[in-house]
């Protein structure tokens, strides 16, 4: 599944499938994303982050992709699980910089 | 062995009430922040203290005090409890110098829930 929305989106993925998230960043001086989780009651957590000198970057199960020609970030998570539902952030920065500017965030829902 | 904390959890006021909230660092990390999240989970950043020192004012009105006693903590402090205060607050911390080799990244407490009546 795949979703773009500037108001909080909800994606809803089958578990095992893929899902991708979309963000827009809106500075063109950032260099520096990072995409958080945010599970409900918790506070966010780091899951991948990429700098501007990188198109990709690969983790455990999750792929950063950076488009800065269009100010796009994308979160591809393979093989969902149960334990991936949660609400998505991209945030933005000039690395160094002590102010990080984050996305509306997407809600993914797993359906078992 | 929490690397931020943040006391209470859940806080319940009534309008005017004076109130804080106390955020804790074991990380060793030198900057600390607070950010506002309201019911539509927008995050925004309110202030930022770099070993004690305030280095970000997001324009948040001065009912809202911060005070950081060490690097290890950062308390905000508000007066004059309004409705539109209702919202979580969440602390979080970074090492400005990256001295872990960790990613470029802050790292967040659970929040702390504040409902005012």
């Amino acid at each position: 599944g795949e979703n773009v929305g500037l108001h909080l989106p909800t994606l809803s993925v089958q578990e095992g499938d893929n899902s991708i998230i979309n963000c827009a960043y809106s500075n063109s001086a950032s260099d520096y994303f990072i995409w958080y989780k945010q599970e409900s009651g918790k506070g966010p957590q780091f899951i991948i982050d990429i700098r501007s000198n990188m198109d990709k970057r690969q983790g455990q199960r999750v792929t950063v992709l950076l488009n800065k020609t269009v100010k796009h970030l994308s979160l591809q998570i393979a093989a969902t699980q149960p334990g991936d539902s949660a609400v998505y952030f991209c945030a933005e920065t000039v690395f160094g910089n002590e102010k990080l500017t984050f996305g509306t965030g997407t809600r993914l829902t797993i359906i078992p | 062995d929490t690397a931020v904390s943040q006391t209470p959890k859940y806080l319940v006021t009534q309008m005017g009430n004076d109130k804080s909230i106390k955020c804790e660092q074991n990380l060793g990390h030198d900057t600390m922040y607070w950010y506002k999240q309201d019911s539509k989970k927008f995050l925004k950043i309110m202030f930022s203290y770099n070993n004690k020192e305030l280095i970000i004012n997001e324009t948040v009105p001065n009912r809202f005090s911060p005070k950081s006693p060490d690097k290890a903590h950062l308390n905000l402090h508000i007066n004059s409890l309004e409705l539109g205060d209702s919202a979580v607050y969440f602390c979080a911390s970074r090492d400005s110098y990256n001295r872990g080799g960790l990613p470029e990244t802050q790292y967040f407490g659970p929040g702390t829930r504040l409902l005012v009546l």
